[in-house]
């Protein structure tokens, strides 16, 4: 099982550029959700979805953010037009929903650097 | 408005000693509770769970109480091993897990 698989691992673009942030998640899993980690705020939720639909999005920090999950293998975070204070390391994390106490499956991350 | 809080954001414990880490929560109606283990350049891990019904859930050397009046959890580790060094994040929360600032636990030789 490869887990939760999030790309690139790491992205430097510069301010005003349109970031776009990939996930794939644990096959058979049909919860996803995004986090932002940061060293003020800690491990925030912006978005989940059940069965490939949205949820609760009330974490997204603005209209700028926005996120969609096509089908159930693949879901995208996008940032248009990124700002330095996006900088943060984004996490994607995939649970059977039922599941056994709502264990979620975190991927490695993508480490976010905007100039 | 952060419905999970860990107010302490680092902890040093000597190794062979418990490691005791807090986590407080708003939200009466939250069922579920785990916490979460990360390492750097790493994602967070599940480490352990509880739900509402209960105040204790062992395994290991890891225990987890939950006071439901007081709305507060904790992870007790025992006896800490360097290994044990991470960030910890609680979690709490029905259908979407709302995450604390996490914890960084440090054990010493």
């Amino acid at each position: 099982d490869a887990g939760v698989i999030q790309s690139p691992r790491h992205e430097v673009t510069e301010m005003g550029q349109e970031v776009t942030l990939r996930c794939k998640p644990i096959s058979g899993h049909n919860s996803l959700f995004w986090y932002r980690q940061t060293m003020m705020r800690g491990l925030e939720l912006l978005i989940y979805f059940n069965n490939n639909v949205p949820i609760d999005d009330s974490g997204m920090p603005e209209d700028r953010f926005s996120a969609k999950m096509p089908n159930a293998s693949f879901s995208t975070l996008k940032i248009q037009p990124s700002e330095p204070r996006d900088s943060a390391v984004y996490f994607c994390a995939s649970s059977l929903n039922p599941g056994q106490l709502y264990e979620q499956y975190f991927g490695p991350g993508t480490r976010l650097t905007v100039t | 408005d952060q419905q999970v809080k860990q107010n302490s954001p680092s902890l040093s414990v000597q190794e062979g000693r418990i490691s005791i880490l807090n986590c407080d929560y708003t939200n009466s109606m939250f069922d579920y509770f785990l916490w979460y283990k990360k390492y750097p350049a790493e994602g967070p891990t599940f480490l352990i769970s509880i739900s509402s019904i209960k105040d204790k859930n062992e395994d290991g050397r890891f225990t987890v109480f939950l006071n439901k009046s007081a709305k507060h959890l904790s992870l007790h580790i025992v006896p800490s091993q360097p290994g044990d060094s991470a960030v910890y994040f609680c979690a709490a929360g029905n259908n979407d897990m709302r995450f604390g600032a996490g914890t960084r636990l440090t054990v010493k030789p």
